[in-house]
């Protein structure tokens, strides 16, 4: 079974530019989660989607942040215009409501992150 | 607002020691992950505690929960330099039904030879 996948692995780009970043989640897996860590801090929850539905974005920074799941399929979250502290490595998880190896309903799966730099 | 404080944030340790990180958590949770994280690698899912006084264990790693504390431990039993990783532990807030994860800010562990 493909894990969680996600393209980039690596973004630099620089402040003022846009970024959009991809995540495909498990086949089957109507949650998705987007989280992020910067500068070394804690990973902090940016949204969950239920399939195409935003469940929860109490975590979004800001609204030069903008998430989408079209289809409830794969999703994308595009940061227009970025700055400099936006910095970080995104992850995106993905997790079905009866389903997880350890913990059953809603175990999430981590995908690899990608990791953008913004200069 | 949910909290999670891991301690210590670095560890080194040498080869066949013994050592705990801890997990505090300020609300009441459904359930407490622990995380590792490879430096080249994402985050897996080591353990799932659910309960007070469950305790799991997987090789050299043993997790275990004290709800009435807030208060979850990885007790790393003769490490090994396979061991280095970052460790996190996540919390889900009590009554979240889909999961949303609160991380502590992870602890480095470094093994030497």
């Amino acid at each position: 079974e493909a894990g969680v996948t996600q393209f980039p692995s690596h973004s630099v780009i620089e402040k003022g530019q846009t970024v959009t970043l991809r995540c495909d989640p498990i086949s089957g897996h109507d949650n998705l989660y987007w989280y992020r860590r910067v500068m070394g801090k804690e990973i902090k929850f940016l949204l969950h989607f239920v399939k195409e539905s935003k469940q929860d974005e109490s975590g979004m920074p800001n609204n030069r942040f903008l998430a989408e799941r079209t289809g409830g399929t794969y999703s994308t979250l595009k940061v227009q215009p970025a700055e400099l502290e936006d910095s970080g490595v995104y992850f995106c998880a993905s997790s079905h409501p009866t389903g997880g190896r350890l913990a059953g309903p809603y175990e999430q799966y981590f995908g690899p992150g990608t990791r953008l730099t913004v200069t | 607002e949910l909290k999670v404080e891991q301690n210590p944030l670095f560890l080194s340790m040498q080869e066949e020691k013994n050592y705990t990180i801890y997990c505090n958590y300020s609300t009441t949770s459904d359930r407490l992950y622990w995380y590792r994280q490879d430096p080249v690698k994402s985050l897996e899912s080591l353990f799932v505690l659910l309960s007070n006084g469950a305790v799991k264990q997987e090789g050299r790693l043993m997790a275990s929960l004290d709800t009435k504390a807030r208060l979850s431990t990885l007790h790393i039993t003769a490490a090994v330099h396979d061991l280095s990783a970052t460790y996190f532990c996540a919390v889900v807030a009590g009554g979240t039904s889909y999961g949303k994860l609160t991380f502590g800010q992870g602890t480095i562990l470094t093994v030497h030879p």
